[in-house]
């Protein structure tokens, strides 16, 4: 099974600060995506990524949000001015595109203080 | 829009017997697919299990099978012989033809005791 990491495993931040959570997948996957989890509730889809470019995004993914993959590795998340509604578990994963099952990372808690 | 029920919060069984985990949709799609994904305390996310709307046979995976119902949209996961590595969440998506997001359940804690 291919292989993702993440991190930080968990980050603190203030409220209004920008945090980037990371993704490292080693595969040759060429979609990417983050969801999240907020405590006690259900694991949301937030965006896909293919081909250097924004696929598919979801209601929660607004101006605040972005991704980029800025070395051919590395995928980030980057939350500009963080509330304390964005604490959650943010995953990452990986797959083949529509379709296929998806490879997710351990996660990054995300705490908003 | 897409819905995911997992109506179980919590199931418990003896290590060795048989548990079903039940899962139903909302969908006025016509193929699909559907997922089974186990979240051991470690938190990362493994696939267990992938069923084609388009195929009426059950999928199974060694000990994993499920029983997708399509007329119902129920799609439940069946772990025999509960061994206590198979503690988690479990969590039951759906993904459209031709999708890219999942729709997760909200998730049943599964705890194998010994």
């Amino acid at each position: 099974e291919p292989e993702v990491t993440q991190t930080p495993s968990h980050q603190v931040t203030q409220m209004g600060q920008e945090v980037i959570l990371r993704c490292v997948p080693i595969s040759n996957h060429l979609y990417f995506y983050w969801y999240r989890q907020i405590l006690g509730q259900k694991v949301e889809f937030l965006v896909s990524f293919y081909n250097n470019e924004i696929s598919e995004k979801s209601e929660i993914f607004d101006d605040q949000f972005s991704v980029e993959r800025p070395d051919g590795s590395n995928f980030t998340l980057k939350i500009r001015s963080t509330k304390l509604e964005d604490s959650a578990m943010y995953f990452c994963a990986i797959g083949q595109g529509p379709n296929y099952e998806q490879y997710f990372g351990p996660g990054t808690r995300l705490t908003v203080t | 829009a897409q819905t995911v029920t997992q109506s179980q919060p919590e199931m418990s069984v003896q290590e060795a017997e048989t548990v079903t985990l039940s899962c139903t949709y909302d969908t006025s799609e016509n193929n699909y697919y559907l997922f089974w994904y186990k979240q051991p305390p470690s938190r990362q996310m493994i696939l267990v299990i992938r069923q084609e709307a388009y195929k009426q046979q059950n999928a199974t995976e060694n000990r994993f099978s499920v029983n997708f119902q399509k007329a119902a949209k129920s799609f439940s996961l069946k772990i025999s012989d509960s061994q206590l590595g198979d503690t988690a969440m479990y969590f039951c998506a759906f993904m459209k033809l031709d999708g890219n997001q999942f729709y997760f359940g909200t998730g049943t804690s599964l705890t194998v005791i010994p």
